[in-house]
């Protein structure tokens, strides 16, 4: 069966770098595109990072564009999300997420499978 | 950016009654709308994705329209297990955006 297993989280002060990783099995990895979504603890989800199948096309969120990276291990089914320059809000669960479909050449829209998160903590 | 206005924040409803819920998109997205169902302390589960075609494995009880910009979710027949919290996401174009939730809760 598909598992999203998130790693990584912790508590940093501001300013520090983060890395977190998602590993995947139970599909074809390198099929899909794979995405990181956090949820302030009580709050609402926020979209952060969309990475293809392939790994040529990268989207960010303009809270996190050029602080954050997303990348991928197809040989090694997983996604990583290297977080830098951390500010309290971004302070979150931070959730891996599938592409609903495979083979989108940018995403496919929404997610079907998700991890249970790895929580990330910024503070002094 | 394609915002998305999800309505109402919370809703109380019995065992056995019919609720709604809307987004608004504020641009046109197409049928590129999910919703998403989420329990405390889990991860959110896709229900439905382009607007009103049903995610393997979910009952039929929820269903999801479109009317222009505006998407609507429908549980019918609540049962004990659909209270929770609600999302809509819109898949059209980046950054992905998310209504800001409903919250459903036992009358």
């Amino acid at each position: 069966q598909v598992q999203l297993v998130e790693s990584g989280g912790g508590v940093v002060q501001p300013g520090r770098s983060l890395r977190l990783s998602c590993a995947a099995s139970g599909f074809s990895f390198s099929n899909y595109g794979m995405n990181w979504v956090r949820q302030t603890p009580g709050k609402g989800l926020e979209w952060v990072a969309t990475i293809s199948f392939h790994g040529s096309n990268k989207h960010y969120a303009d809270s996190v564009k050029g602080r954050f990276s997303i990348s991928r291990d197809n040989s090694k089914n997983i996604v990583l999300l290297q977080m830098n320059s951390l500010r309290p809000e971004d302070t979150a669960l931070y959730f891996c997420a599938r592409d609903h479909l495979a083979y989108y050449s940018d995403s496919s829209g929404y997610c079907d499978y998700w991890g249970q998160g790895t929580l990330v903590t910024v503070s002094s | 950016d394609v915002q998305v206005t999800q309505s109402p924040s919370s809703v109380a409803a019995s065992v056995g009654d019919s609720v709604t819920i809307t987004c608004r998109a504020s641009q046109g997205i197409g049928s590129w709308l999910a919703w998403y169902q989420q329990k405390p302390g889990k991860a959110p589960q896709l229900i439905i994705y382009a607007a009103s075609s049903l995610q393997t494995g979910v009952p039929s009880r929820f269903s999801g329209s479109e009317s222009g910009t505006d998407f609507t979710l429908t549980i019918s027949d609540l049962q004990p297990e659909d209270f929770a919290t609600y999302y809509c996401q819109q898949g059209k174009s980046f950054p992905r955006t998310f209504g800001q939730g409903t919250k459903l809760e036992i009358k």
